[in-house]
């Protein structure tokens, strides 16, 4: 069935450091990870996605790696920020007749100034 | 960009009643909208997907007869929830997209409606 796993549930960076949250995949059809931040009772916003024709993608200090033979992608920001703070979710576009994303578990960054 | 409003964002009902929830695409056309629901620390879960016209695509597990969805023009997308009890208490956000399936076209997100069933 469709599932993407996402690790850590929790994550505690200092300000200035890296966080790095990594989402596991079970449909190998999957063509489109997009990853979201959410900040509480707000709306999901749409930080970085990627397509399954390429490897990496970076903006400014997000980026995104995707290894398909793995199904693993990952999110990676660099020199974190207080506002960086938030929940993250992974997730995949199921290879099936919709358009429907599966979101992984949620990462909540807490970004210690 | 793509703008997706929701009405009402918050709403507190009595157990028995019903709720309707709209969801519209102020400045595109959308072709398919999707109903979310998500409980508090909890990850978005999708209960149906609607495309105009047709009637709309329940994830398992989720009560078409209790959760009615409506996709009546490219603009707008409702979901009813049927006699609300208090474990229908949760965040239901919709998502409009232009496009169709797999071409991985962007999911725009409502800002979500808070519903309180007493």
């Amino acid at each position: 069935g469709e599932n993407v796993e996402q690790h850590p549930s929790t994550l505690s960076v200092q300000e200035g450091d890296s966080a790095v949250i990594k989402c596991t995949y079970s449909d190998s059809a999957s063509n489109y990870f997009p990853w979201y931040k959410q900040e509480l009772g707000k709306r999901p916003q749409l930080i970085i996605d990627i397509r399954s024709n390429v490897g990496e993608k970076k903006d400014q200090r997000i980026a995104v790696t995707l290894n398909k033979t793995a199904k693993h992608f990952s999110l990676h920001i660099t020199e974190t920020q207080p506002e960086d703070s938030a929940v993250y979710f992974c997730a995949s576009l199921y290879g099936g007749a919709t358009n429907k994303l599966i979101f992984g578990t949620g990462t909540l960054l807490a970004v210690q100034p | 960009g793509a703008v997706v409003s929701q009405h009402p964002s918050w709403v507190i009902c009595k157990s028995g009643t019903s709720v309707k929830i709209e969801c519209r695409s102020l400045d595109f056309q959308a072709t398919t909208m999707f109903w979310y629901r998500q409980f508090p620390k909890q990850s978005l879960m999708l209960m149906a997907t609607s495309n105009e016209g047709s009637k709309a695509t329940y994830e398992q597990g989720v009560e078409k007869d209790k959760f009615l969805i409506n996709h009546a023009s490219l603009t707008l997308s409702t979901l009813t929830v049927t006699s609300a009890h208090p474990e229908d208490s949760s965040f239901y956000i919709c998502s409009a997209s232009r496009g169709l399936a797999g071409a991985g076209n962007e999911q725009f997100f409502g800002p979500g409606t808070r519903l309180t069933v007493l």
